[in-house]
């Protein structure tokens, strides 16, 4: 039984750093691919990007410049750091293994 | 900028059959997902690589392509299945773009 549990700070102040980690729990870490994904109050689901097992990274292109993927594999955990954040990075953050098992979701406030 | 569009909203009696559909606003689509989503509750993955089902996807539900698009077709529809229905699009394995969204309405 795979399990997603994630983890990390749910209220920022603009500029600040977004931290994110997902443990996995149940089945292998290698040959998956690791996916942050976003859906904003009100909005639709925003793929952020995904690590695979090698650690090669793909990123959405509008966020590319601010955000950075990265694996521990001795761990079995992905982590999301998003820099710089805005009000429009307020969101419900979820983590994925291969998009067919997703964590909880973390709402992340960002508010002055 | 790529676009997937989504039907925003679309109803369906119990019992019946309906297909939501996902279109690209650009090419080199090389596959599709569909998730469900209900309030409050993380999104379900249903389908992969546009016509796969997961272990735990209900018979009812099945993916196919209608004329290149990817498509999601819900045949037997139950009151369970209201949700928001979202697919996901992949680019020459570089990028993903999600659909806006299907707001599911069986009534």
């Amino acid at each position: 039984q795979v399990q997603l549990q994630q983890w990390g700070a749910g209220l920022l102040k603009p500029s600040e750093t977004l931290s994110l980690t997902c443990d996995v729990y149940g089945g292998s870490f290698s040959g998956y691919y690791w996916t942050w994904i976003r859906k904003p109050p009100g909005k639709g689901l925003e793929w952020i990007g995904e690590i695979t097992y090698t650690g090669s990274t793909k990123y959405n292109p509008s966020l590319k410049s601010r955000v950075t993927i990265s694996a521990d594999t001795s761990k079995k955990q992905f982590s999301l750091r998003l820099t710089s954040v805005t009000a429009a990075d307020t969101a419900v953050y979820y983590c994925a293994r291969d998009l067919s098992y997703w964590g909880q979701g973390t709402l992340v406030t960002v508010s002055s | 900028q790529t676009v997937v569009t989504q039907e925003p909203s679309l109803t369906v009696s119990p019992g019946g059959t309906v297909t939501l559909t996902c279109a690209s606003s650009s090419g080199a689509v090389t596959s599709g997902n569909w998730f469900q989503q209900k309030p409050g509750q993380a999104p379900r993955a249903l389908i992969y690589s546009s016509t796969n089902k997961h272990s735990w996807t209900p018979a009812r539900f099945s993916g196919s392509l209608l004329g290149g698009k990817p498509a999601l077709t819900l045949s037997g529809a139950e009151p369970e299945d209201e949700a928001e229905y979202y697919c996901l699009l992949y680019y020459n394995d570089e990028l993903r773009v999600f659909g806006g969204g299907t707001n599911l309405t069986v009534l």
